[in-house]
């Protein structure tokens, strides 16, 4: 069946770049999402990709899309405390298959 | 200004209980869903509807309801057939299935 695929936890010092990273299996997935979710609170679409699309930038953000191996990149520059949060990859075909999210923390 | 209400932001149900939990959307979208977080488990999906008055059972609907009476609201209800209820639920709605959701602020809801 689908399943969306990331690393549980990401270290980043203030300051440098943030890789977070995803795989997915359904190739017919259409778009892929990017969703943040800070402490006790819902999830915020950060960003999208079309599956059409190898790159995406937005500000600091920037999406990395290799369909070949399905896998899906977020990069987050200039790392900042309020970026601290989890971060969860999604793929959609029919329905939005979400990832168990990467709990980004940021190192002083 | 649009945007999806969940109610109450924290709850506390006593064994044996049922507890209804508020969604209500007024973006006009077509469809809406209902997940429930686990630290460490990510997102999983209890019930979602494409229109009034239609759901479908999501992948964890064992000990939950809904209903869908109105386009605007979406409600689930912890039922006492639920073993473990305490988690973090979240709503959401989509224009129609799959586009991009827009998800609540959540419920917390502890059993006591």
């Amino acid at each position: 069946g689908e399943d969306v695929e990331q690393s549980l936890f990401l270290s980043v010092r203030e300051g440098d770049s943030s890789v977070i990273n995803c795989t997915y299996t359904d190739s017919s997935s259409t778009y892929l999402y990017w969703y943040k979710q800070e402490p006790g609170a819902g999830l915020q679409l950060l960003t999208y990709i079309f599956s059409n699309m190898d790159m995406k930038q937005d500000q600091r953000l920037t999406v990395l899309l290799n369909k070949k191996d399905k896998h899906l990149s977020l990069r987050i520059a200039d790392t900042q405390t309020g970026d601290s949060a989890i971060y969860f990859c999604a793929e959609r075909d029919d329905k939005i298959i979400f990832g168990k999210g990467t709990r980004l923390h940021i190192l002083p | 200004d649009g945007g999806i209400t969940q109610s109450p932001k924290y709850l506390f149900r006593k064994e044996g209980q049922n507890v209804t939990l508020s969604c209500e959307q007024n973006l006009n979208h077509d469809a809406m869903y209902w997940y429930r977080q686990d630290p460490g488990q990510g997102l999983r999906l209890i019930y979602y509807s494409q229109i009034v008055n239609d759901f479908q059972k999501g992948d964890i609907a064992e000990g939950y309801s809904v209903s869908r009476e109105k386009k605007e609201s979406f409600p689930l209800t912890v039922t006492s057939a639920q073993k473990n209820p305490t988690a973090f639920y979240l709503c959401a709605s989509s224009i129609e299935e799959g586009y991009g959701y827009t998800f609540g602020s959540g419920t917390r809801l502890t059993v006591v």
